[in-house]
Parts: structure tokens; C-alpha cells; sequence
């Protein structure tokens, strides 16, 4: 067990449209949620923390209104990239915790190109 | 103090051969230490994980070495693959409720055939 999903693999999308981009836990509870980006050939970077049914803590650096993200259920963690733009390109990868356990899990990404 | 180094950056290895990755990190609150590795276009998967109260740990070809003392810890691949080419990132664990992870810059790994 301990499968994280992520939808869409990958989005195409015009400047200044929003995109949301779905994390689901498959076979476990996530308490937390995280969501991150990678540039190529890069490191993971940390955008914010998501918890079930309270607001997400943002890292220093990321816009929240721009980002926004939603963790309604312990199975569902949404990120919305609104007024996205080229910078906005990336690879957005989320991870699960299981609520027993140290471990995060992660989604296999979603590939964002802005046009 | 938040931050982990990685080192190299980048290594190749013969096939058979050990690959070795270090990290080294400041803060001594840290209370746990994965490996991950990551292939194009996909998502980190854990490959070992060590807590600070041990010095050694071993899982296949796979082994995690910890100095608590010098703040650094060691990824050893023995018999390294071809299947073994990916990038590594070793991460530390901050503790508290939310449990984040401070990332290491990764390591491009390539074995050669």
C-alpha cells in the first residue's frame, strides 16, 4: 500500500489561466500533505505544507494567492496555480503522510508548461 | 542550520562498482534521514531511511551510513546497475506536527554498462 496519484500527468495551458492540479492518497489517510516543485536538474522545493480541514503553511518565498491549495479530505490535496505565467513552468510533485506514520510518499508529478 | 549538503554533485561508476554519496547537515534536531531516488520524469521514491540513534543500516545492496557525531550520513550502493543510473537526494526530517524535509541538491548517478 501507500500510493499516491497525482492529475493531470501533465497541462498545457495559456497565460493567464488558472490550472488545478489533484493529489489523492489511494489506500491510506494523509493527515499532511505537501506540495513541492523541481526545476530540471534540480532539487525538490518545498512550496507548502497542507493539513486535512485547516489553512496550508507556505514557504517563505511562495505567493499564497497565487498558489492556492485545498486539502478537504484525508484522501484529497488540490493545488490551483492561478494567473499562471511561463515562470510557472514546472514539475509539481505532492506528497502524503501517512497519519501513523514518518514516511511521505510521493505522486509521480504533474508537468506544467504555460504558453 | 536548515540546510543539507550533498555531495558529489554528479558520479560515475562501473557496473559492479560502489557508488558513495554524502550528506552533512547542522542541525542536531533533526530526527530522521531518507534517501530517495528519482528517475526522469517521476516522483522520488525512498529508498532507505535511517534514524539518528543508529550507525548503520542495510537493505539489499543498499546502506546507510550515520556519524551523529560529525552531523554527516553516507549512501553506499554496492554492485552498482545500470538500473541504478538515476538521481539520488538524501533529506533530513524537521520534527514537530507538520514534519517537513530539508532537501539535499541530489546527486546525478550514472552506471555504466
Amino acid at each position: 500500500g501507500a500510493v499516491v496519484s497525482q492529475h493531470p500527468s501533465w497541462v498545457i495551458c495559456k497565460s493567464g489561466t488558472s490550472v488545478k492540479i489533484e493529489c489523492r492518497s489511494l489506500d491510506f489517510q494523509a493527515t499532511t500533505m505537501f506540495w513541492y516543485r523541481q526545476f530540471p536538474k534540480q532539487s525538490l522545493m518545498l512550496m507548502a505544507t497542507s493539513n486535512e480541514g485547516s489553512k496550508a503553511t507556505y514557504e517563505q518565498g511562495v505567493e499564497k494567492d497565487k498558489f492556492l491549495i485545498n486539502h478537504a479530505s484525508l484522501t484529497l490535496s488540490t493545488l490551483t496555480v492561478t494567473s499562471a505565467h511561463p515562470e510557472d513552468s514546472s514539475f509539481y510533485i505532492c506528497s502524503a503522510r501517512k497519519t501513523s506514520s514518518n514516511e511521505q510518499f510521493f505522486g509521480p508529478g504533474t508537468r506544467l508548461t504555460v504558453l | 542550520q536548515q540546510q543539507v549538503k550533498q555531495s558529489p554533485q554528479s558520479l560515475i561508476v562501473q557496473k559492479g562498482g560502489i557508488s558513495i554519496i554524502n550528506c552533512a547537515y547542522e542541525n542536531t534536531a533533526f530526527d530522521y534521514f531518507p534517501w530517495y531516488q528519482q528517475f526522469p520524469g517521476k516522483g522520488p521514491a525512498l529508498l532507505i531511511a535511517i534514524r539518528p540513534d543508529v550507525s548503520e543500516k542495510k537493505e539489499g545492496r543498499f546502506t546507510i551510513s550515520f556519524n551523529k557525531s560529525a552531523k554527516q550520513f553516507s549512501l553506499h550502493i554496492m554492485d552498482s546497475q545500470p538500473g541504478d543510473s538515476a538521481t539520488y537526494f538524501c533529506a533530513a526530517r524537521v520534527p514537530g506536527n507538520n514534519r517537513k524535509l530539508i532537501w539535499g541538491l541530489g546527486t546525478s548517478l550514472a552506471v555504466n554498462p
